[in-house]
């Protein structure tokens, strides 16, 4: 059962648009949830993540929203730059694990000029 | 560069065969995690060390499949008797840790992909 689902497989925006990605959960007992960006030929790198405490983190031009009561999460990039062009992926940890990411499937985000 | 690095980068190997993979985490990183990606998916939790000892293994690690981290250093992933079903995306990743409160950010290295024919 996929526990973290990302919906939208692409998305296509504008340079200097805002760019929101997705991420649904279904699982109450994760306590992090994370943002990872993925270039291919390349590992996924780190990009922003969230307590499930806050509803709220920003890091330069991304920011992640958290609504736990409806078990959603949103990335915005502002604004959105070529060079953010690639996989996206949600993840979110169990409470109480020192380990495992729980993935989503991935956006293809690709900005346009 | 002080990356998390995985050799080979690719694999070719026929149905039966033994293969295995290596990962050199971070040189301070304690904890070090593999994941496998299939096309269209996102990386799967397989197995999880903290220093030599492997902590956590996923229900996706068949008997077919062992990892190591000797020393808590480099770790390598064996996968015996390839199936077709083995091809993915193999990738390891490395933190630091201690405890299980905080969140540590996981640095991924490049992957292993195998093709399993």
């Amino acid at each position: 059962d996929q526990q973290v689902k990302q919906n939208s497989p692409s998305l296509s925006v504008q340079e200097g648009r805002i760019s929101i990605l997705n991420c649904d959960y279904t699982n109450s007992m994760f306590d992090y949830f994370l943002w990872y960006k993925k270039y291919p030929a390349e590992g996924p790198t780190f990009l922003i993540s969230i307590s499930s405490i806050k509803d709220k983190n920003e890091d330069g031009r991304f920011t992640v929203f958290l609504n736990k009561s409806a078990k959603h999460l949103s990335l915005h990039i502002v604004p959105s730059q070529p060079g953010d062009s690639a996989v996206y992926f949600c993840a979110a940890r169990f409470t109480g694990t020192a380990s495992k990411l729980t993935f989503g499937t991935g956006t293809r985000l690709q900005v346009t000029l | 560069d002080t990356g998390v690095s995985q050799n080979p980068r690719h694999k070719i190997t026929k149905r039966g065969q033994n293969v295995t993979f290596r990962c050199d985490p971070i040189s301070e990183h304690n904890r070090l995690y593999w994941y496998r990606q299939t096309l269209g998916q996102g990386p799967e939790f397989l197995t999880y060390f903290q220093n030599e000892a492997q902590l956590e293994k996923s229900r996706l690690l068949s008997d077919r499949f062992s990892a190591e981290r000797p020393k808590g250093s480099f770790s390598t992933l064996e996968i015996q008797r390839t199936e077709q079903g083995d091809s993915a995306m193999y990738l390891c990743a490395s933190s630091l840790g201690g405890g299980t409160g905080g969140l540590y950010e996981q640095y991924f290295g490049p992957g292993t992909r195998l093709t399993v024919t």
